[in-house]
C-alpha cells in the first residue's frame, strides 16, 4: 500500500515564486490535513478537508491555499513565497470517524525559500 | 484554544531500562483524543499510542503505555525495555473537532 504520497521530497524556491505541494492518498479517507514543522518544533495545522469540495483553515493558514476536487488529492499552494515559509510540510489523511481518527502521515516535503 | 506542553526538550536512557516522557495539555472540551507520535531521523511520523479521553483505562501497546490523568490534564508516555530503535523525537498531540495540536517534542536518546 502506498498510503499518503507527497511530492516533491525537497524543493528550493525563490522569494516571490509560487508552487504547489502535491499530496495523494489511496486509502479512500475522507479527511486530509496539511501541517508545517519548523526546526525544533512540533507540527502546526495549516488547512484541512473533511471531503471533496470542503476545506477549512487550521492554526496557521496565512500565505497558503488548498483545494480538494477529489477524495484522493489535496494540493497545497504557496503564493508569493517568503523565507518564513521555509519548513517541512506534512500531509496526512484519516478515516475521520470518531473511533478511527488516527492520522496517517506522508514522508514530508522539505521546502527552502531563499 | 487547545495547547500541548512537553517540558522535557531532551532525555536519555540506557538500553533495556524504562523512561517516562511528560505531556500536559489544556482544552475546554470533554471529548478529545490524545496521541504520542514518534519521529525518527527519517522524518516519518509514526503513531505510537492513542487514548480516548472518555476511557479511564490507560492505553497500552507492547512496551509503550500511558498514564492518563484527565483531571490533571496530564498524558505521560512510559517506554519499557528501551531499545536503540526507540531513539527519536516524540510528540504528544491533542485532537478535537478537526483540530490537532502538537507539543514541541522530546528528543529521546537510547544509549547502548
Amino acid at each position: 500500500n502506498a498510503g499518503v504520497t507527497q511530492t516533491p521530497k525537497f524543493h528550493i524556491l525563490k522569494i516571490g515564486q509560487s508552487m504547489t505541494l502535491q499530496c495523494t492518498q489511496d486509502m479512500n479517507h475522507n479527511y486530509m490535513y496539511w501541517y508545517r514543522q519548523d526546526p525544533g518544533m512540533g507540527l502546526k495545522l495549516i488547512y484541512y478537508s473533511v471531503g471533496a469540495g470542503i476545506t477549512d483553515k487550521g492554526e496557521v493558514p496565512n500565505g497558503y491555499n488548498v483545494s480538494r476536487s477529489t477524495t484522493e488529492d489535496f494540493p497545497l499552494r504557496l503564493e508569493l513565497a517568503a523565507p518564513s515559509q521555509t519548513s517541512v510540510y506534512f500531509c496526512a489523511s484519516s478515516p475521520g470517524t470518531l473511533a478511527k481518527n488516527i492520522q496517517y502521515f506522508g514522508a514530508g516535503t522539505r521546502l527552502s525559500v531563499l | 484554544a487547545q495547547t500541548v506542553t512537553q517540558s522535557q526538550p531532551e532525555m536519555s536512557v540506557q538500553e533495556a531500562e524504562t523512561v517516562t516522557l511528560s505531556c500536559t495539555y489544556d482544552t475546554s472540551e470533554n471529548n478529545y483524543y490524545l496521541f504520542w507520535y514518534k519521529q525518527p531521523p527519517s522524518r516519518q511520523m509514526i503513531l505510537v499510542i492513542r487514548q480516548e479521553a472518555y476511557k479511564q483505562q490507560n492505553a497500552t501497546e507492547n512496551r509503550f503505555s500511558v498514564n492518563f490523568q484527565k483531571a490533571a490534564k496530564s498524558f505521560s508516555l512510559k517506554i519499557s525495555d528501551s531499545q536503540l530503535g526507540d531513539t527519536a523525537m516524540y510528540f504528544c498531540a491533542l485532537y478535537n473537532n478537526n483540530d490537532m495540536r502538537f507539543g514541541a517534542g522530546t528528543r529521546l536518546t537510547v544509549k547502548p
